[in-house]
């Protein structure tokens, strides 16, 4: 029972290179969410999905995109890096609810540093 | 849109009881949730509340719910060295995607 997986761990750019990080769930939940964790900063909700072939803007969307092809897989495409893009990037997924009765499952995490 | 606020440290000895508190902005946050991160992993859900409740206890935890003050506190009972961690405040309407707080560190002391 795997959860939500994230891909990759961890992850070095230079300015100006493109990356994209992959998130899978297994537990066929129909919502799944990409944050943003900084020092002092809490999670930042970047972009979210309530279903496949659905996307919507969160609270910090600049500088990525996203896509869910598969109801099971959600990506964090960033064009063109940049050191303020420098955080650890959590994905997290739920039932058919934005506030569950048991919350979101969270992946472990993607540590990014951009050069 | 909603703005969630805590405290970002706490110290307890070990033992004793941890307060960590949480204020938020929107009062029609209906759902709200505690989550807890150990260093270099994800949030796991510890325990959650919703607005028609005032308390809610689940073993050494315990979260109190002011609606009028827009307040949410998790105590912990018999604070243990694995309780040192990152605790999040998240909440919601329903309608919006959850918004977290920053995020308080607790550190026990043995």
């Amino acid at each position: 029972n795997a959860g939500v997986t994230q891909t990759p761990k961890f992850r070095v750019l230079k300015t100006g290179q493109s990356m994209t990080l992959l998130c899978a769930q297994d537990m066929n939940h129909e919502y799944m969410y990409w944050y943003r964790q900084d020092p002092g900063m809490g999670l930042r909700l970047i972009h979210y999905s309530v279903g496949e072939g659905t996307t919507a803007k969160g609270e910090v969307p600049d500088g990525y995109n996203v896509s869910r092809l598969k109801k099971q897989n959600f990506l964090l495409g960033l064009e063109s890096a940049a050191p303020s893009q420098t955080s650890v990037y959590f994905c997290a997924s739920s039932t058919d609810r934005l506030a569950p009765l048991y919350g979101y499952t969270f992946g472990s995490g993607t540590r990014l540093t951009v050069v | 849109g909603e703005d969630v606020e805590q405290s970002l440290f706490l110290s307890v000895r070990e033992g004793d009881s941890s307060v960590i508190n949480c204020t938020y902005t929107d009062s029609s946050s209906t759902y709200l949730y505690w989550y807890k991160q150990e260093p270099g992993a994800g949030l796991q859900l510890l325990t959650y509340i919703f607005s028609n409740m005032d308390m809610k206890q689940d073993q050494r935890l315990t979260v109190l719910l002011n609606k009028k003050d827009k307040h949410l506190s998790l105590r912990i009972a018999d604070t243990q060295t694995g309780d040192s961690a990152i605790y999040f405040c998240a909440v919601s309407s329903g309608n919006t995607p959850l918004v977290f707080g920053k995020g308080t560190r607790l550190s026990v002391i043995a």
